[in-house]
């Protein structure tokens, strides 16, 4: 069974330009999350995809960010335009239920913004 | 608040000697606790779950101690091994529907 995978594993972009991650969760999986860990803090909840409704996205930063889960497939989050604070690693989960719901994670894309 | 805190950053364990990494929550009405590995150049990986109804639970060398009363989580590993090498994050839920909290992380280093 092939596990949460995330495009690219690493993105170098200049303040102002606009970056795609992609997340592919696991086959099956309805719940899609994505989080976001920078500079060795905590990891940040951003939101919660299920299937193609945004159940929350309490934790998306600003309207900078904009994710999206077409078909309840796979999902891409957008940062448009980026900033300096935006640099971090970007960790997709997907789970099969929410209540008491195991994990599954990408290994994260590392966002550098210069 | 929404919090997951943990009390030392980093650990450094003699290999064999068995490893205690804490945590501290706030929020009370949690009822569903997690604890993650992260190897570097990898996404943290599920080690162990434990609910409020449960004080302890035991997996493959590695048991979780829930204190709800002082609202303290504990994993402990015994016979630490070079692989345990990692940052070890807690996390909560705090309703079935809710999104899992992550605190910060804690990096064990393990001594030959």
């Amino acid at each position: 069974e092939a596990g949460v995978t995330q495009f690219p594993s690493h993105s170098v972009i200049e303040k102002g330009q606009t970056v795609t991650l992609r997340c592919d969760p696991i086959s099956g999986h309805d719940n899609l999350y994505w989080y976001r860990r920078v500079m060795g803090k905590e990891i940040k909840f951003l939101l919660h995809f299920v299937k193609e409704s945004k159940q929350d996205e309490s934790g998306m930063p600003n309207n900078r960010f904009l994710a999206e889960r077409t078909g309840g497939t796979y999902s891409t989050l957008k940062v448009q335009p980026a900033e300096l604070e935006d640099s971090g690693v970007y960790f997709c989960a997907s789970s099969s239920t929410v209540a008491y719901g195991k994990l599954f994670f990408g290994s994260g894309t590392q966002l550098s913004v210069l | 608040g929404e919090s997951v805190g943990l009390h030392l950053p980093t650990l450094s364990v003699q290999e064999g000697d068995n490893s205690i990494i804490n945590c501290a929550y706030s929020n009370s009405a949690s009822d569903y606790f997690i604890w993650y590995k992260q190897e570097s150049g990898k996404g943290p990986q599920f080690i162990i779950d434990i609910r409020s109804n449960m004080d302890k639970r035991q997996g493959q060398r590695v048991t979780v101690l829930l204190n709800k009363t002082v609202k303290h989580l504990s994993l402990q590993i015994a016979a630490t091994q070079p692989g345990d090498s990692a940052v070890y994050f807690c996390a909560e839920q705090y309703s079935s529907a809710s999104k899992i909290i992550f605190g910060s992380g804690t990096r064990l280093s393990i001594r030959p």
